[in-house]
């Protein structure tokens, strides 16, 4: 079974600039989550999709990320512009039915 | 809002030696989750704990569900190198959207 396929790997921007993120998750799970996990801290969950529909964005920062989970099954985060405390690697996961979440090897990016 | 902590921060142990880990929330949780991330690698799904005063074991792994449904632990049993890395409980919330909120994570380095 293949996993959750993010990219890129890794991101370089200045600040101001704008960049995106794209996920593929395991194919046929509804739930779809990003997470921002700043060095030596946990995840901390951005959006929550179940299909297309977004559960949770209490947290993202609505004037300056977005997220979009076009068709129920890829999913991209933009962030524009980038401040440098967005520097953090962000991590897509997928689940079924809200029960275990796989997680992506995760986009690092930095900002300088 | 919900709060996960989780002690200690960080943990040395020398190979062979048990290692916990402790959960707290500010909350009462419907279920809660235990990750591992490797240094550089993304978490990887242990196990899901549900029932009030539940106990799991795995190998040497240990889990256990306080019964106010508020606190949990993981216990190692003589610690390998492999068992190095960060170790995450997620609880659930039991209300608005359900959504997982990750602990602050304990960092385990064991020595040879």
């Amino acid at each position: 079974e293949a996993g959750v396929a993010q990219s890129p790997r890794y991101k370089i921007i200045e600040k101001r600039q704008s960049v995106a993120f794209w996920c593929n998750p395991i194919s046929g799970h509804a739930t779809l989550y990003w997470y921002q996990q700043i060095l030596g801290q946990g995840p901390k969950l951005l959006i929550q999709f179940q299909n297309n529909g977004v559960v949770d964005d209490s947290q993202l920062p609505k004037d300056r990320f977005s997220a979009e989970r076009l068709k129920g099954v890829d999913s991209t985060l933009k962030i524009q512009p980038a401040k440098l405390e967005d520097s953090a690697v962000y991590l897509c996961a997928s689940s079924l039915e809200e029960t275990e979440a796989f997680f992506g090897q995760g986009t690092r990016l930095t900002v300088v | 809002g919900q709060q996960v902590m989780q002690i200690p921060q960080y943990q040395h142990v020398q190979e062979g030696e048990d290692f916990t880990t402790y959960c707290n929330s500010s909350t009462t949780l419907s279920n809660i989750q235990w990750y591992k991330q490797r240094p550089g690698g993304h978490p990887v799904f242990l196990i899901q704990l549900v029932k009030s005063g539940e106990v799991k074991k795995q190998k040497r792994l240990t889990f256990q569900f306080g019964e106010a449904k508020k606190n949990s632990s993981l216990h190692i049993t003589a610690t390998q190198t492999t068992d190095v890395g960060t170790y995450f409980c997620a609880g659930r919330a039991t209300s608005g959207t359900y959504k997982y909120i990750f602990g602050t994570g304990t960092r385990l380095k064991v020595l040879a």
